[in-house]
């Protein structure tokens, strides 16, 4: 149940566009289509921000889209906003009936 | 309006024991799938188990097995999960969260509660 490995922090300026990388192994990431990713403000709960890799939950802007290649996954947010400051975590499925966490990546508008 | 509310947490002796509570409503129990997450002070996000709707498929993180128990009641709409031989590095705020059913995401989160294990 290793972590997923993410970037400690990634930055842009507003409207640019950002992407946040997500890596794990076969067992994990790579065997399954089953990656998510969450945003959680300071003092938050974490909230859904993509399921099953690519997919948006209702309410969730456009500007947010998701991506898979092999064992690594990617969050690309797009027309970056002072609101999307935040810290970012993806999830996968694994291979041993768990889930595993990346550590997080630390989003700055600046 | 889904609503997910945790309490039972607190201040703790290491090796002592805290049960975890999750009130939710808002949404047919039963025939959803729960999850409890933990997040250290200032760290990140780690899943801790799972519960099917019937309670007959349970999961657990490595860190936490054979001393949890998670357990729900469908009649009361709870969730809990039992910590027993608790330990400095259980602290953190516990989420309960509902499993959207689909590829293991949660859409739904509560507020979360504080578990502080120190002597």
């Amino acid at each position: 149940q290793s972590a997923l490995t993410q970037p400690a922090s990634v930055s842009g300026s507003p409207g640019q566009s950002i992407t946040i990388s997500c890596t794990g192994t076969s067992s994990d990431v790579g065997g399954y289509n089953y990656v998510s990713w969450y945003q959680q403000h300071p003092g938050k709960a974490p909230k859904l921000m993509i399921y099953a890799v690519s997919d948006r939950p209702s309410g969730v802007s456009n500007r947010f889209s998701g991506s898979k290649s092999g064992n690594t996954a990617s969050l690309t947010i797009s027309g970056l906003q002072a609101e999307d400051e935040a810290d970012y975590y993806c999830s996968s499925y694994s291979n041993t009936n768990t889930r595993v966490f990346g550590g997080g990546t630390k989003v700055t508008v600046l | 309006e889904v609503q997910l509310v945790e309490s039972g947490g607190g201040l703790v002796q290491p090796g002592g024991s805290l049960r975890l509570s999750c009130a939710v409503s808002g949404f047919t129990f039963s025939r959803y799938s729960m999850t409890w997450v933990r997040q250290a002070p200032g760290k990140g996000l780690e899943w801790v188990s799972y519960i099917s709707g019937s309670s007959s498929t349970i999961y657990y993180a490595d860190s936490v097995k054979g001393r949890f128990i998670i357990s729900r009641d469908n009649a009361k709409n709870s969730l809990y999960l039992q910590m027993n031989s608790l330990r400095d590095d259980d602290t953190a705020v516990y989420y309960c969260a509902r499993d959207s059913g689909i590829g293991g995401s949660d859409d739904f989160w509560g507020q979360g509660t504080l578990v502080t294990v120190s002597s």
